[in-house]
């Protein structure tokens, strides 16, 4: 599993306090990501990070923010929950090293619940 | 950007009958699609993939067929098995760039 850790697993949490999840890997990886996974939705890429400092948006930032001042960890923030951010949140590292494809390594989500 | 539609949504299967999933991207410049596998509470896992100069890969009872033409790239499971159960995606990119465009996911049902 890429050494991927993602705490907390679980958590439950009021409409406009703030969230963050925290997304720790042993192995290096330059990339590293933060989906959300919802049904009927797929996997949806909320931010990505390239290097340290480095953080680009993805398909659903809105309502998010990330940071990432260690190659290790890489942080997601909800600066004021709500409940259409009620989702299971995944982190996932690029792995290169399969062939040169671009592998997708994720963490064991994190589960939000927003009341 | 990249647009992938992945159907059916969900799918039901006999025991022991094939299961077919089928895939369809936007971008022709994407050139590498990679299938994951999710079981119940678990995180994806990447099951197969397939890259645009070949039309089929094989692994064991998996296997993925691509038609660029069409742009559309499917996952095949024979003799279906009880592990089977999961939800699966697909996904579509271009060879070394950093991201991946998912499809919405199948959840399919082994009926022993």
């Amino acid at each position: 599993d890429a050494g991927i850790t993602q705490s907390p697993r679980h958590k439950v949490t009021e409409t406009g306090t703030p969230v963050t999840l925290r997304c720790h890997q042993t192995e290096n990886h330059r990339y590293m990501y933060w989906y959300r996974q919802d049904p009927g939705h797929g996997l949806r890429l909320i931010h990505y990070s390239y290097g340290v400092k480095d953080t680009d948006k993805g398909e659903v930032s809105d309502g998010y923010s990330v940071s990432r001042s260690k190659t290790e960890d890489f942080l997601l923030t909800l600066e004021s929950a709500t409940s259409s951010q009620t989702s299971v949140y995944f982190c996932a590292i690029m792995d290169w090293a399969h062939s040169g494809a671009n592998v997708l390594t994720f963490g064991a989500g994190s589960r939000l619940t927003v009341l | 950007g990249e647009n992938v539609e992945q159907h059916p949504s969900t799918l039901s299967v006999q025991e022991g009958d094939s299961a077919v999933i089928k895939c369809t991207y936007s971008d022709s410049a994407s050139n590498y699609f990679p299938w994951y596998k999710q079981e119940l509470g678990k995180r994806p896992q990447l099951i197969i993939d397939i890259r645009s100069n070949v039309g089929e890969k094989k692994d064991q009872r998996i296997a993925v067929t691509l038609n660029k033409t069409a742009k559309h790239f499917s996952l095949h499971i024979t003799e279906t098995q009880p592990e089977d159960s999961a939800v699966y995606f697909c996904a579509a990119t271009s060879f070394g760039n950093e991201k991946l465009t998912f499809g919405t996911g199948t959840r399919l049902t082994i009926i022993p």
